[in-house]
């Protein structure tokens, strides 16, 4: 049972280019968590999906990102017109539908912003 | 607003010293308290917490909740530089809310 994949790994792109991140949960989980992990900072929540719906996004940036979890295929989070600020890791992890249960995070993926 | 505080906010300890991480939390619909060890790669998952006053153990890893008073503490006795790593508190409502960590530094 692989674990959640997240990929690009490692990604740059130059201010105002778009960054498109994917996360596939692990198989029979269908909520999804966001995270973004500033340099010397803590994880700080960002957005919260199941399929095809937007739970939470309290955290999310008012502009420039956008996150989606489709019917078929990996969640994806979107930063339009990246800023050096953006540059992060950023953390996506899984949990199953129901219960009570740990969640479990991908590798994450690396954004800088050059 | 959901909040989960934690303290301190960075520490440096020789090998042997027993250190204790602190996380408080203001929630609505309070479900568990995860502790998670962030090194390099991804968080792993240490220990789950529901139920007041019950200690989890894992080594010279251990850790309790306390649902009134709203916080948990998890405790490290003889501690290594492998150690050395960011501690983060996450509270589970309806989704999962982390604290902003503690770095925990382990000198030779």
């Amino acid at each position: 049972n692989a674990g959640v994949m997240q990929n690009p790994r490692h990604l740059v792109r130059r201010r105002g280019q778009e960054a498109r991140l994917r996360c596939s949960p692990m198989k029979g989980h269908s909520h999804v968590y966001w995270y973004r992990q500033l340099p010397e900072e803590g994880l700080k929540f960002m957005v919260y999906l199941q399929k095809e719906n937007i739970i939470d996004e309290s955290g999310m940036p008012k502009e420039r990102f956008s996150a989606e979890f489709p019917k078929e295929g990996p969640s994806i989070l979107r930063i339009q017109q990246v800023v050096r600020g953006d540059s992060a890791a950023y953390f996506c992890a899984s949990s199953p539908p129901k219960g009570d249960h740990t969640i479990y995070f991908g590798e994450g993926s690396w954004l800088t912003v050059v | 607003e959901d909040k989960v505080v934690q303290s301190p906010l960075s520490l440096v300890v020789h090998e042997g010293d027993t250190v204790t991480l602190n996380c408080s939390y203001e929630v609505t619909n309070f479900r568990s308290l995860l502790w998670y060890k962030q090194e390099k790669k991804a968080p792993t998952f240490l220990f789950m917490l529901t139920s007041s006053g019950i200690e989890k153990k894992s080594g010279r890893l251990s850790s309790i909740l306390d649902k009134k008073e709203l916080f948990s503490i998890l405790n490290i006795t003889a501690t290594q530089t492998g150690d050395s790593a960011i501690y983060l508190c996450a509270v589970r409502t309806n989704d999962m809310r982390f604290g902003a960590g503690t770095r925990l530094t382990v000198k030779p």
